[in-house]
C-alpha cells in the first residue's frame, strides 16, 4: 500500500523558475494537504483540499497555487522560486473531520 | 490562536523510558496527535488521543492527556537507538468541512547507547 507518493523527491531551481510538485493518495481520502516544514518553525499548511473540486488557502499561501486534479492527486505550482521557498514539502491526506492525516516522504526544495 | 510548544530536545540512555512533553492553548481541540519523523522521512503516525480520554496505551508508547491544564504527554518505555528521530506533538480541530491541524515544532530525541 503506496500511501501518500510524492514527485520528485529533490529538486534545485534558480530564483524566478516554475515547478510543480506532485502529489497522489491511494487510501480515497477526501481531504489533502501541503505544507511546508522549516527548521525551527515546525509545519505550516500552505493550501488544503476538503473535498475534490476545492481548494483553500492555508496559513502560507502566497507564492503558491495549487490544482486537486482529481480526488486522487493535488499538485503545488510555485510560478516564480524565490529563495524563501527553500524549504521541504509535505503533501498530506486524511478521510475527514477525526481522521489523522497521512504524510509522503517530503520533496526537499532548493532555490538559489 | 492556536499554539503548541514542546521543548527542542532530548537525551536518554538505550533502555530507559523517554518522556516527551507538549503543551497546547486550544481547548476545542477534539484529536491529539504524535507523529515521528526520522532524518530525510515524512511524518509518520505514532499514536493519538481523543480528547475526552486522559490515557492510551499501545505497546511500548502511553499517552497521557491533562486536559485541565492542556497538557500531552508521549512516554516511550525501553527506548531503543532506533527511536531517535523528531517527535511532532499536533492538536486538531474542525474547521469548515476540512480538519485543521497545528503542529509543534519538533522534539529531537536522542538515545545514548
Amino acid at each position: 500500500n503506496a500511501g501518500v507518493t510524492q514527485t520528485p523527491k529533490f529538486q534545485v531551481l534558480k530564483t524566478g523558475q516554475s515547478m510543480t510538485l506532485q502529489c497522489a493518495q491511494d487510501m480515497n481520502h477526501n481531504s489533502m494537504y501541503w505544507y511546508r516544514q522549516d527548521p525551527g518553525m515546525g509545519l505550516r499548511l500552505i493550501y488544503y483540499s476538503a473535498s475534490e473540486g476545492t481548494t483553500d488557502k492555508g496559513e502560507v499561501p502566497n507564492g503558491y497555487n495549487v490544482s486537486r486534479l482529481n480526488k486522487r492527486e493535488f499538485s503545488l505550482r510555485l510560478e516564480s522560486a524565490a529563495p524563501s521557498q527553500t524549504s521541504v514539502y509535505f503533501c498530506a491526506s486524511g478521510s475527514g473531520s477525526n481522521q489523522p492525516q497521512h504524510f509522503g516522504d517530503g520533496t526537499r526544495l532548493s532555490i538559489l | 490562536g492556536e499554539d503548541v510548544e514542546q521543548s527542542l530536545f532530548l537525551s536518554v540512555r538505550e533502555g530507559d523510558s523517554s518522556v516527551i512533553n507538549c503543551t497546547y492553548t486550544d481547548s476545542s481541540s477534539t484529536y491529539l496527535y504524535w507523529y515521528k519523523q526520522e532524518p530525510g522521512a515524512g511524518l509518520q503516525l505514532l499514536t493519538y488521543i481523543f480528547s475526552n480520554m486522559d490515557m492510551k496505551q499501545d505497546q511500548r508508547l502511553t499517552v497521557l492527556l491533562n486536559k485541565k491544564d492542556k497538557h500531552l504527554s508521549l512516554r516511550i518505555a525501553d527506548t531503543q537507538t532506533g527511536d531517535s528521530a523528531i517527535y511532532f506533538c499536533a492538536e486538531s480541530q474542525n474547521s469548515g468541512g476540512y480538519q485543521k491541524v497545528t503542529f509543534g515544532i519538533g522534539t529531537k530525541l536522542q538515545v545514548i547507547p
